[in-house]
C-alpha cells in the first residue's frame, strides 16, 4: 500500500541553524500538508499546499518557515533560523485531489533544537 | 468548523466492542465527521467519516444520530493494538483549493486492557 515517507526520522539541530525537513508524499496525490506536534500536545496544521502554492497556512506557519516542491516527488519544509520552541514532531501528509477529505501522514520527523 | 468534544480517556477489555462518542452539537448541514487516531507519536491515521448514515469499513463503524449532534466510532473486537487517541473531527468536504487543514483537538485515550 503507497505511503507517504519523511526524512530524516530525527534531526538535532542547534538554535539558529536552519533546517529542511523532507516528505515524499503518495504518487500522484495533488495535496500536500505539513503538522507539528509539541511534546504531550495536540496536533496542529501549519500549512496546505496545492498547484505549486500555499492554499492555507496557520499562525505558526511565520516567515521562518517556507515549503517547496523542488520536484515531482518531494515535499520540503524549511525553518530558517531554528529556535527551542520549534522541537516537535513535524508530520507531512498528503491528499488524493479535490472532493475527497483522507490525508495519508507520514510517520514524521523529531526535530530537537539545542 | 463545528467544535467537537470528547470524553479524555476511555478502556476497553480486548476483544470487547469499543464505543468512542463525540459530541457536535454546532454542526452544519455540509460537514462531514471524520475519525482519525494517534497511535504513540506516530502520524495520525484515518479511520472513518460520514455525512448522515451510519458507515461502516474494514477498521470500524460510524453511528451518526438522526439530528447529527452526536456519533459513535465503534471498533469492534478491539485489540491491545486499538490503544491510542481518537479524535473526532468535523469538516466540510471539498472546502476548495486545499483549503483543509485538520484542526485536532485533544481526543481520547482509548486504553485497550489485556
Amino acid at each position: 500500500e503507497p505511503e507517504v515517507t519523511q526524512t530524516p526520522s530525527h534531526q538535532v539541530t542547534q538554535m539558529g541553524q536552519e533546517v529542511i525537513l523532507r516528505c515524499v508524499p503518495i504518487s500522484n496525490h495533488l495535496y500536500f500538508y505539513w503538522y507539528r506536534q509539541i511534546l504531550g500536545q495536540k496536533v496542529e496544521f501549519l500549512v496546505s499546499f496545492y498547484n505549486n502554492e500555499i492554499s492555507e497556512k496557520s499562525e505558526i506557519f511565520d516567515d521562518q518557515f517556507s515549503v517547496e516542491r523542488p520536484d515531482g516527488s518531494n515535499f520540503t519544509l524549511k525553518i530558517r533560523s531554528t529556535k527551542l520552541e520549534d522541537s516537535a514532531m513535524y508530520f507531512c501528509a498528503s491528499k488524493a485531489g479535490e472532493g475527497v477529505y483522507t490525508q495519508y501522514f507520514g510517520p514524521g520527523t523529531r526535530l530537537t533544537v539545542l | 468548523d463545528a467544535k467537537t468534544t470528547q470524553p479524555t480517556s476511555m478502556d476497553c477489555a480486548e476483544g470487547r466492542a469499543a464505543n468512542l462518542p463525540c459530541n457536535h452539537s454546532t454542526i452544519s448541514g455540509n460537514e462531514y465527521v471524520y475519525w482519525y487516531r494517534q497511535i504513540h507519536s506516530q502520524g495520525p491515521q484515518y479511520i472513518i467519516h460520514g455525512l448522515k448514515n451510519n458507515e461502516t469499513n474494514e477498521m470500524a463503524s460510524l453511528i451518526i444520530t438522526e439530528d447529527r449532534k452526536s456519533s459513535t466510532l465503534i471498533l469492534p473486537h478491539a485489540t491491545l493494538r486499538d490503544t491510542a487517541v481518537y479524535y473526532c473531527i468535523v469538516r466540510r468536504l471539498g472546502t476548495g483549493g486545499g483549503a483543509d487543514g485538520l484542526t485536532f483537538g485533544k481526543g481520547t485515550h482509548l486504553i485497550i486492557q489485556p
